[in-house]
This record gives C-alpha cells, structure tokens and sequence, in this order.
C-alpha cells in the first residue's frame, strides 16, 4: 500500500537555510493533509495541515503547499533551525468520505547543521 | 496545552499472554485512533472508535484485537494472545472531526513501546 510516498529518506539543510520536504499521493479521494514530526521513542507531533480546498497554508515558520493535479505536497521550513531535526511524516485522510484514518508516508529524516 | 496520553511507556510480555494499553484521549475530542509504527517501518492506521463503536479497522486489527472505552476518559486496546510480529510502538490518537469544514487533525499520544518475547 503506497497511497501516500515520500521518497527522499532523508535530507541536510544548513541552519537558516529553507528546508523543502516532499510527499506524493495516489488516492484522489484524499482531502485533508497533514504533517507531523517525530522524534526518536516519541509520538508524532502535529506540525501543520491543509485542505484539499486550498493550496497554501503557513503558521510562522513552517508553509504546505498543495498541487492537486500532481498529486504532490511539499512543507518548506524557512528558517530552518537545529531544533528541527527530526522525522518528519506526511499523512492523508478522505474525510468526505467519513473515513477517519490517516495513511502515512514513510517519513523523511531532516537534519539541520549548525 | 491538552495532551493525549499512554500508559504503560513500554510493556514486555510472553508470546501468548494478554495485553492492555491504556490510553487518555483529549478530553473534549469525540474521535479515537490506535496505530502502530513496527521498528523501521511506517505508521500504519489499525482501528477508529466513535460513539463507543469501531468506525473503521484495517487488514491488522483481527480478532485478537479489541477496543474500549470503559469509563468517559480511557480508551484502551487489548491484544488476547501477543505474537512476536505484535511488537512495536503503538500510538493512541484523538481528534473533532469536523467534516463539513474538511478538517481533522488528530493528535497523538508519546506511545507504548510493546515488546513480545
């Protein structure tokens, strides 16, 4: 089940740099995406979310970006901090569909160089 | 800030034997989540509760699977007979759905590590 991928496994960005994290999906059902971070033995923490209504949402430092017709959403840190660094998951719902579930990728690992 | 939590943080147990995790939803979110991340891999989804019923459960949540909610706050997940594939991170989750304005966003708990021996 690869309804919702993120392919680069992992990623370095210089402090103060933008961080750019990709996802990609395949279910067009799906409306309402989110992402999350997590540290290692940790819960994912929610970062940011957007609707399949909009194309763009930011909160401080953090924006998602939603291109329906790819298929494909991307968070941009800018800037990136060391506090940063960690896993970050992209996740999908279809709420229109009265299905609660999120299916997420695979996760992207973030590391942020002092 | 609210927050989801879990009990126990880790949990060692037999092949065989029963366990429970218990977990605190959010205290004013209606919707309730279990998922499970196994070493390495991704965070997949296993059941969805609401109105004291299953809404949705995956392939994985089987008859060994049950959930609850026996009081107005815990919610908990039990697994009657472990096996040693059971092993992983299990993360409880709460969330106001609110569909109509297309948003959910579902907040997690810091996990139960389950190992079975």
């Amino acid at each position: 089940d690869q309804q919702v991928k993120q392919n680069s496994p992992s990623l370095s960005v210089q402090e103060g740099r933008i961080s750019i994290l990709n996802c990609d999906y395949t279910n067009s059902m799906f409306d309402y995406f989110l992402w999350y971070k997590k540290y290692p033995a940790e819960g994912p923490t929610f970062l940011i979310s957007i609707s399949s209504i909009k194309d763009k949402n930011e909160d401080g430092r953090f924006t998602v970006f939603l291109n329906k017709s790819a298929k494909h959403l991307s968070l941009h840190i800018v800037p990136s901090q060391p506090g940063d660094s960690a896993v970050y998951f992209c996740a999908a719902s279809a709420i229109q569909s009265n299905t609660g579930k999120l299916i997420f990728g695979q996760g992207t690992t973030l590391q942020v160089k002092p | 800030e609210p927050e989801v939590t879990q009990t126990p943080s880790h949990q060692v147990t037999q092949m065989g034997q029963e366990v429970i995790l218990r977990c605190v939803p959010i205290s004013n979110h209606l919707y309730f989540y279990w998922y499970r991340q196994i070493l390495g891999q991704k965070v997949e989804f296993l059941v969805s509760f609401y109105n004291n019923e299953i809404s949705e459960k995956s392939e994985i949540f089987d008859d060994q699977f049950s959930v609850e909610r026996p009081d107005g706050s815990n919610f908990t997940l039990k697994i009657r007979s472990t096996k040693l594939e059971d092993s992983a991170m299990y993360f409880c989750a709460s969330s106001t759905r609110e569909g109509r304005r297309g948003t959910d966003t579902q907040y997690f708990g810091p996990g139960t590590r389950l190992t079975v021996l």
